[in-house]
């Protein structure tokens, strides 16, 4: 039973350009969420997908996008990067009811 | 793999000693709490949770307590192993259909051989 998969798992890009992150969440989970991780930080929440719509969001602006598709797979988009984009970006799914958390390895994003 | 925390609390505890973790939240409306291990380079790990209606539960060689007078949760591992080296978070979430995690700063623990 694989877990949550996150792609790519590492990246690098210039300031000002977009990226594409891409998670596929745990077999029989429905909801995804995102979060962001500095280093030496706890992560912290972006949004959360479910049903093919955000259903919650952080304290994140608006150039940090998402999407869910009919498979439950999620993609976070980030427009204009900024230098302070640069972390680790994770995917956690979990079943409809709530609870049972699990994240992935997640995507460690470079914006240089 | 890269270094999760370079300036995290940190903890060390020789090998087969217990350890706890601890850990102050800040919401004092929170129903639901997890703790998560992280290792280098990967995704948090689920390790234990504990709902606001108890204040103790307990797994395999984990032990987590929940003191919500003072807004605090502790994370007790028995017989420490290397394995167990990592850095460890609490996670917080509020109620009334809140799926938001909030974590902790995290504290880094160290296995002595």
């Amino acid at each position: 039973d694989a877990g949550v998969t996150q792609s790519p798992t590492h990246l690098i890009k210039t300031r000002g350009q977009q990226v594409t992150l891409r998670c596929s969440p745990k077999s029989g989970h429905d909801t995804v969420s995102w979060y962001q991780q500095a280093l030496g930080q706890g992560p912290q929440f972006i949004f959360q997908y479910y049903e093919e719509e955000e259903r919650q969001r952080g304290n994140f602006p608006d150039r940090f996008s998402g999407h869910q598709f009919p498979n439950y797979s999620s993609e976070l988009n980030v427009n204009a990067l900024l230098l302070g984009d640069s972390a680790l970006y994770l995917c956690a799914s979990s079943p409809a009811g709530g609870g049972g958390y699990t994240f992935g390895s997640g995507t460690r994003l470079t914006v240089v | 793999g890269e270094s999760v925390g370079l300036h995290l609390p940190t903890l060390s505890v020789q090998e087969g000693d217990n350890s706890i973790i601890n850990c102050a939240y800040s919401n004092s409306a929170s129903d639901y709490f997890i703790w998560y291990k992280q290792e280098s380079g990967k995704g948090p790990q689920f390790i234990i949770d504990i709902r606001s209606n108890m204040d103790k539960r307990q797994g395999q060689r984990v032990t987590v307590l929940l003191n919500k007078t003072v807004k605090h949760l502790s994370l007790q591992i028995a017989a420490t192993q290397p394995g167990d080296s990592a850095v460890y978070f609490c996670a917080e979430r509020e109620p009334f259909g809140n799926e938001k995690l909030t974590f902790g700063t995290g504290t880094r623990l160290t296995i002595i051989p």
